[in-house]
């Protein structure tokens, strides 16, 4: 059992660049969102969707995109990278919110510097 | 605007003894409100959680406490072993929208 599933673990992007952050989870989750991890600010919610073809903001969107054309698939897209985004990314899929086991499952995450 | 505080940045105690984490919330819509443990190079693993309609959620050596007045939940953990040692993030949320605080390092010393 795979759980979440991120590539790549590390990326060095050059300002400008673009790149697609991918997720993959194979426990039927409707529910996958993506964070980033900064110093002293944990985890901001980039990011969200409550299943296939559905997506929505979260605190820090801006710069990037996602779309959810599978119940499996969740990708992040940098636009074009600028060295804000440097940060580590963790992407976490959840079951419906009324079930028992309401906790994320999250992903190893990806380290990305942007230079 | 942090909806979700952790005031102590890093927490030392002695193995065996008990370890107390803090967190607070300003968002009254917040109805679940769950602690995940960090390891470094790895994701958030959940811990535990507790709905606004409890006070108290236990499991094993880990309880979470609600204050709803106070808008205030602490984690507990006796007794405290060296394998507790890792960043603990408490998180809140209404609906989908799941708020993290910015994490407190539990070092546990032999």
């Amino acid at each position: 059992n795979a759980g979440v599933t991120q590539t790549p673990k590390f990326q060095v992007l050059k300002t400008g660049q673009s790149m697609t952050l991918q997720c993959a989870q194979d426990m039927n989750h409707e529910y996958m969102s993506w964070y980033r991890q900064d110093p002293g600010m944990g985890l901001r919610l980039i990011h969200y969707s409550v299943g296939a073809g559905i997506t929505d903001q979260g605190e820090v969107p801006n710069g990037y995109n996602v779309s959810r054309s599978t119940t499996e698939d969740f990708p992040l897209r940098l636009l074009s990278a600028a060295p804000s985004q440097t940060s580590v990314y963790f992407c976490a899929s959840s079951p419906p919110r009324q079930g028992k086991n309401y906790g994320y499952t999250f992903g190893s995450g990806t380290r990305l510097t942007v230079v | 605007d942090q909806q979700v505080k952790q005031n102590s940045p890093s927490l030392s105690v002695q193995e065996g003894r008990i370890s107390i984490l803090n967190c607070d919330y300003t968002n009254s819509m917040f109805d679940y409100f769950l602690w995940y443990k960090k390891y470094p190079a790895e994701g958030p693993t959940f811990l535990i959680s507790i709905s606004s309609i409890k006070d108290k959620n236990e499991d094993g050596r880990f309880t979470v406490f609600l204050n709803k007045s106070a808008k205030h939940l602490s984690l507990h953990i006796v007794p405290s072993q060296p394998g507790d040692s890792a960043v603990y993030f408490c998180a809140a949320s209404a609906s989908y929208d799941m708020r993290f605080g910015a994490g407190t390092r539990l070092t546990v010393k032999p």
